[in-house]
């Protein structure tokens, strides 16, 4: 079984730090693993993925992740904060996929980000 | 290009009825796959399906039902409505099988009264 743990129901900092929002995961085999963000009546936003190579990931928006294979997890982290970031971060894993079986996304909880101006 | 699309936006059902959600994929894009989201649970997997045939299915009761058609726009069904059954229902659609490929729709809200 595979699964994700957001451990902060909410982040708050102020605008212009940084920000990180934790993510550890535990699943069979390589895990491919993603951060969405969903702000209030929406579906969700792409932000980055690791599936492979460079354990720094680069996405939208100035955010990025490091993918910690000794410790599962995969923080997402940006430089400077924005009011625009405020919104529903969830952290997802899936099974690395090998052409059969199961690769459904099972999302962790997910963290409300309050940027405060 | 156009988006996943989701129809309808929001919708109201009275417990014991049926509903079905509608979800059209990006062009091109021959997978689709489900989600429900609750405060409660969170975001959980329904269905994935490909070139019309369900590859997976998550852990949901029967009155759960969903299907595929040639075009690989998707429909689920929801039968006999329980007021857990309210959601926000996202579909997600992508080239191939697997999640990284996966762009989401905007969902259906569906409360049941």
């Amino acid at each position: 079984a595979q699964s994700v743990a957001q451990p902060e129901d909410q982040v708050n900092v102020a605008e212009g730090n940084p920000l990180t929002v934790k993510c550890t995961y535990s699943v069979s085999g390589n895990p491919y693993l993603f951060w969405y963000v969903q702000y209030p009546n929406r579906g969700l936003q792409f932000l980055l993925k690791y599936i492979t190579g460079d354990n720094l990931v680069k996405g939208s928006y100035g955010f990025e992740a490091e993918f910690n294979k000794s410790q599962t997890s995969f923080h997402l982290k940006k430089p400077s904060a924005l009011v625009s970031d405020s919104a529903l971060y969830f952290c997802a894993v899936s099974a690395a996929y090998s052409g059969a079986g199961s690769y459904q996304l099972t999302f962790g909880k997910g963290t409300k980000l309050s940027v405060i101006p | 290009k156009a988006g996943v699309t989701q129809t309808p936006r929001y919708l109201i059902k009275t417990r014991g009825q049926q509903v079905t959600l509608s979800c059209s994929p990006i062009s091109g894009h021959r997978s689709v796959s489900w989600y429900q989201q609750t405060p409660g649970q969170g975001l959980q997997f329904l269905f994935e399906y490909f070139s019309e045939t369900q590859r997976n299915k998550g852990n949901f009761p029967g009155r759960f039902s969903g299907r595929q058609f040639s075009n690989s726009r998707s429909e689920m069904n929801v039968s006999t409505l329980e007021l857990g059954d309210s959601a926000l229902y996202l579909c997600a659609s992508s080239l191939d099988r697997g999640p990284y490929g996966y762009t989401f729709g905007s969902g259906t809200r569906l409360t049941v009264v």
